[in-house]
């Protein structure tokens, strides 16, 4: 059972242009979560998806930034018009189930990341 | 060795010393924590669970301790191993069952 796929691994976009990364969750999971990592820092939740709906996109700002999780296909996050801001590794991860406190499959499944550089 | 919540996030230890990494958190209804491991260039590895009807939970070589009264969280290593050396995190489960980070630990471990 592959784990879950993010691609590309590194990504090099100019001021302005758009930044696109995909995470493919694992086989079975219906769940996509995305976070922001900058240096030094912990991981930042920004949207979660299931399959056609975005549930909850609180952390995720408001502008220039979408996710989507269409019913065939990666998740997608895009960030338009970047900013050296924006700078960051982005992790996705996946999980079987929305929760449930005793449920026994609800640990996220993380990603590599993608290292996105703005210059 | 220790570390005492986020304000010291480095911690150095001798090889085959134990190591406890502690963690604070911040919402008293949290029922699921997650210790993860972050090796550089990498993304986060779980590393064992707990759920707030426990107090301790051991798995190999590591055990996680829950104090639900002051909100604190640790992991403890046994016989750290230089293969241990990277960034801990400990998160606990938000209301979508996204997970919120803390800041880290960066354990190094000194052959």
């Amino acid at each position: 059972n592959a784990g879950v796929m993010q691609n590309p691994r590194h990504l090099v976009r100019r001021r302005g242009q758009e930044a696109r990364l995909r995470c493919s969750p694992m086989k079975g999971h219906s769940h996509v979560y995305w976070y922001r990592q900058l240096p030094e820092e912990g991981l930042k939740f920004m949207v979660y998806l299931q399959k056609e709906n975005i549930i909850d996109e609180s952390g995720m700002p408001k502008e220039r930034f979408s996710a989507e999780f269409p019913k065939e296909g990666p998740s997608i996050l895009r960030i338009q018009q970047v900013v050296r801001g924006d700078s960051a590794a982005y992790f996705c991860a996946s999980s079987p189930l929305a929760g449930g406190i005793f449920a026994g499959t609800d640990t996220q499944y993380f990603g590599p990341g993608t290292r996105l550089t703005v210059l | 060795g220790e570390s005492v919540g986020l304000h010291l996030p480095t911690l150095s230890v001798q090889e085959g010393d134990n190591s406890i990494i502690n963690c604070a958190y911040s919402n008293s209804a949290s029922d699921y924590f997650i210790w993860y491991k972050q090796e550089s260039g990498k993304g986060p590895q779980f590393i064992i669970d707990i759920r707030s009807n426990m107090d301790k939970r051991q798995g190999q070589r590591v055990t996680v301790l829950l104090n639900k009264t002051v909100k604190h969280l640790s992991l403890q290593i046994a016989a750290t191993q230089p293969g241990d050396s990277a960034v801990y995190f400990c998160a606990e489960r938000g209301r979508n069952n996204d997970m919120r980070f803390g800041a880290g630990t960066r354990l190094t471990v000194k052959p």
